[in-house]
């Protein structure tokens, strides 16, 4: 039940672009997407809704692929401020509303 | 600014100790989460709440319970701490804003079992 991220891992030089990927077994109402630094709390990014909406958040976009089950995160000309673990949190069907169920996280480190 | 707290930072307690971790939240949100956080494992939700009095479990509420007496208050207890409970604790509320539901997490409390 759990959605797969993938990658796990990323490195990055700065400039260069990234996509993460998060993944479903089950229909998805929702996909939120949230970025947390060292040491800190997760930062909410965006949230999308089913449709392939696409949403953007400084350089950093996401789709949302219904059909696939799955919602992808774009990081466009990345920055060092963009180092971080990266959660998708995905919001099913017939759960309990406002109720998220995170992945693993990729680990994106991004080098001067 | 939504503003979700907890009460200690970092917080070290014995085998066999009760222990409670304490979350407030002042955006007058209806649900209120405790995850706990690991190493390679992500966020694994332990206990939320909807409302008041109302709790349901998570993926993994075993040695662990909660109480919300209050809208802005999530408590979570370890009725008799292991060194398997040793993680990172994190609180989340939410509350619906054009019907989506953005979470807003606490700083954490770091939980160390000896």
């Amino acid at each position: 039940q759990q959605p797969v991220q993938s990658p796990q891992a990323v490195i990055l030089r700065e400039g260069e672009d990234a996509v993460i990927n998060c993944s479903s077994s089950k229909a998805l109402y929702s996909v939120h997407w949230y970025r947390q630094k060292h040491g800190e709390a997760p930062v909410f990014l965006m949230i999308l809704l089913k449709g392939g909406e696409q949403k953007g958040h400084e350089k950093i976009s996401a789709s949302f692929n219904e059909k696939k089950q799955q919602s992808s995160l774009y990081l466009t000309a990345s920055q060092l401020s963009y180092s971080g673990t990266y959660f998708c949190g995905t919001e099913n069907y017939g759960g309990s509303q406002g109720n998220l169920i995170f992945g693993k996280g990729t680990k994106l480190s991004v080098k001067p | 600014d939504v503003k979700v707290t907890q009460s200690s930072r970092y917080l070290v307690k014995r085998t066999g100790e009760k222990v409670f971790l304490e979350c407030v939240q002042d955006m007058d949100h209806e649900n209120m989460f405790w995850y706990r956080q690991d190493p390679g494992l992500g966020l694994r939700l332990i206990y939320f709440s909807y409302d008041v009095k109302m709790k349901e479990k998570g993926d993994i509420p075993e040695g662990y319970s909660v109480s919300r007496e209050k809208k802005e208050r999530f408590s979570l207890i370890l009725e008799s701490a292991s060194t398997n409970q040793t993680s990172m604790y994190l609180c989340a509320s939410s509350g619906t804003v054009q019907g989506l539901y953005e979470q807003y997490f606490g700083p954490g409390t770091r939980l160390t079992v000896t």
